[in-house]
């Protein structure tokens, strides 16, 4: 399975900036996701990044709150923007193996805005 | 879309003692069917899998079933250990756009006492 890194690991964060979360995998996959996990809830997913295109969001989720940067096959950026303390979350960079079946998670973002 | 239901959300068990948690699903066309283990400040990580045409598959003291035909399926953790303490999530998942689209259920969240 991939090694997936993330960072920062938590951070803290003054409603209305930005914050950037890099991840990065140690091969090159063509696909990448991002997860939003609220405090006690289950993953949602807020896009999937492929190399060379724009991401595809899910419904719920635009580009302008969540850009996402996708630069070459190991490597993405979310940016949480103009963020308020309901985007208190962990954020989770996730791959899948070979035969794009199995998810696997990075260890996550722990996101918390005052 | 689908939906993917989890019970129970939270479960206490002596050492020693076997766990289960259920899931079902709502989408026919899912086929395939992992189970998370999420540890605190950690990102979940793939602890089984199972596919639709398979019924049980076991891996030592874990164990999934599935039942296709009520879109059941259920883990089930023998002799557990407090380091089996965790939140599960379980998740369905089916091909689309040319890669597993996947629902997490709500949570377990499991306590194993010494």
């Amino acid at each position: 399975s991939a090694v997936i890194s993330q960072k920062p690991s938590r951070d803290i964060c003054q409603r209305g900036t930005s914050l950037t979360i890099q991840c990065q995998v140690d091969s090159q996959v063509t696909m990448m996701f991002w997860y939003r996990q609220q405090p006690g809830q289950s993953l949602t997913l807020i896009a999937t990044a492929n190399q060379g295109s724009e991401a595809t969001y899910e419904s719920g989720f635009v580009i302008d709150k969540f850009p996402i940067s996708r630069p070459n096959l190991t490597f993405s950026t979310l940016t949480v923007s103009n963020m308020s303390p309901e985007d208190s979350s962990i954020y989770l960079c996730s791959t899948t193996d070979s035969h794009n079946e199995k998810l696997f998670f990075g260890s996550g973002t722990q996101l918390s805005v005052l | 879309g689908e939906n993917v239901e989890q019970h129970p959300s939270t479960l206490s068990v002596q050492e020693g003692d076997s766990a289960v948690i259920k899931c079902t699903y709502s989408d026919s066309a899912s086929n395939y069917f992992p189970w998370y283990k999420q540890e605190l400040g950690k990102g979940p990580q793939l602890i089984i899998d199972i596919r639709s045409n398979v019924g049980e598959k076991k891996d030592q003291r874990i164990a999934v079933t599935l039942n296709k035909t009520a879109k059941h399926f259920s883990l089930h953790i023998t002799e557990t250990q407090p380091e089996d303490s965790a939140v599960y999530f379980c998740a369905a998942s089916r091909l689309s756009g040319g890669y597993q689209k996947v629902t997490f259920g709500t949570g377990t969240k499991l306590q194993v006492i010494p």
